[in-house]
């Protein structure tokens, strides 16, 4: 069965830190990742999507990928309380469809 | 990115009852996908309707349970019948963005709860 693992968190960092948030997959097939950020009562929202092995930026947020170690990771610099939300991490499978995985908790403390 | 328009936001049912969620989309698209969201859990995908055949369903999930329809490239229904409080969930209507190379774009969803 194809998988998406996340810690589930809660994540607690304080306000102007790194938050770091990790996610792997166990399907090899999978060539595109994506992090959504879904506050709590609203729908999912992308974020971040890579699918080269390395690192990607965009503004404070940075995605990597190593497809080796099939391990994604979103990097939020300078957190801020309007960054706390649930992240989800998805891979790509056959049929264009998305795996999710269960999401990690960030809470940005003041 | 596609807009969706998704109706209604929330509802509280009846046991028993069915509720139609309603999607609209504001360009023409292949697939539509709807997921559940069950409280504290991540999504898992009910189905995928493509217009103009039957919807294929994802393991755990029935017909005759979650009945969709797909009349045009714009617009699905996702109906959750005979339903139970253990349909209270989130649902979600959510479609390809270029090529699935852009992800998802979701509905605002709909917050059911069946009492």
């Amino acid at each position: 069965q194809k998988e998406v693992e996340q810690n589930s968190g809660p994540l607690s960092v304080p306000e102007g830190a790194i938050a770091s948030l990790n996610c792997t997959y166990s399907d090899r097939v999978s060539q595109s990742f994506f992090w959504y950020r879904q506050y709590s009562g609203k729908s999912p929202e992308l974020i971040m999507s890579i699918y080269s092995n390395g690192d990607k930026e965009d503004g404070r947020f940075t995605a990597q990928l190593n497809k080796a170690s099939q391990y994604v990771s979103l990097l939020i610099r300078d957190s801020q309380p309007s960054d706390s939300a649930t992240y989800l991490c998805a891979a790509d499978n056959a049929g264009n469809m998305l795996t999710f995985g269960g999401g990690t908790r960030l809470m940005v403390k003041p | 990115s596609a807009v969706i328009s998704q109706k209604p936001s929330r509802d509280i049912c009846q046991r028993g009852t069915s509720l139609t969620i309603q999607c609209q989309v504001d360009s023409q698209v292949t697939m539509m996908f709807w997921y559940r969201q069950q409280p504290g859990q991540s999504l898992t995908l009910i189905a995928t309707a493509n217009q103009g055949s039957e919807a294929t369903y994802e393991s755990g999930f029935v017909i005759d349970k979650f009945p969709i329809s797909r009349p045009n490239l714009t617009f699905s229904t996702l109906t959750v019948s005979n339903m139970s409080p253990e349909d209270s969930s989130i649902y979600l209507c959510s479609v390809l963005e270029g090529g699935g190379k852009n992800g998802y774009t979701f509905g605002s969803g709909t917050r059911l709860t069946v009492v």
